[in-house]
């Protein structure tokens, strides 16, 4: 079946640009994750979903990250006026929901490579 | 809070070599314990996991135990091949969370 998707592959934008990234999660999954990759920081949760709750925003780095869920599936995250330290892989991940979520895999999607310049 | 340190690299081994990186976790109660790849020019991928204490994940000939006493969750190949090149990475989710805490990651390279 198909896996998470992410669109686009690649972004560069200028500095000081909005730029908004897009997932589609794996049918049926009804938790959603954002990760960001970067060679300073490693991998870092970002913002987390799980159905109709409010969402766990605890590792956002800033108020220019916002994400959103619409109708339970797709997720956009935005970031307003993009900072050079932005630069990153942002990875979405999917799983299947229940307490917590505990212990279910996350299915990765092959990330978005933002470049700000 | 949650952590996950595990061996630096790069790691370069020869094919057949033995294989084994470190991982050590910090987490309160009981985590789940996960081994994620990332082979070259792909996404991330669950190797193997381990729900709770002794027990052994294992898949493509790699192996981990979740091991309480040393907190700790060490991964092992006996005869690595070309195709294992890839980064790998130790992470948890905790008892009372989903969201996963990685390790740094490290790299490995195996030479034919």
């Amino acid at each position: 079946g198909a896996g998470v998707s992410q669109s686009p592959s690649n972004k560069v934008t200028e500095k000081g640009k909005d730029v908004e990234l897009r997932c589609d999660p794996i049918s049926g999954h009804t938790a959603l994750y954002w990760y960001r990759q970067s060679l300073g920081q490693g991998l870092e949760f970002l913002i987390y979903f799980q159905g109709n709750s409010a969402p766990d925003k605890s590792g956002l780095p800033s108020d220019r990250f916002s994400a959103e869920r619409t109708g339970g599936s797709v997720s956009t995250l935005t970031i307003q006026r993009t900072q050079q330290e932005d630069s990153a892989v942002y990875l979405c991940a999917s799983s299947l929901g229940g307490p917590r979520g505990r212990g279910y895999e996350q299915y990765f999607g092959p990330g978005t490579r933002l470049t700000v310049t | 809070g949650n952590s996950v340190t595990q061996m630096e690299g790069p790691v370069t081994l020869s094919e057949e070599a033995f294989l084994t990186i470190n991982c050590t976790y910090t987490a309160t109660g009981y985590p789940s314990l996960f081994w994620y790849v990332q082979y070259p020019g792909e996404g991330l991928q669950l190797l193997l996991k381990a729900t709770k204490a002794d027990d052994k994940g294992s898949n493509k000939g790699f192996e981990a135990t979740y091991r309480k006493e040393t907190t700790s969750f060490h991964l092992e190949k006996g005869s690595v091949q070309v195709s294992d090149s890839a980064v790998y990475f130790c992470a948890l989710s905790g008892r009372n969370d989903y969201k996963l805490s990685f390790g740094a990651g490290t790299t490995v390279t195996v030479r034919a």
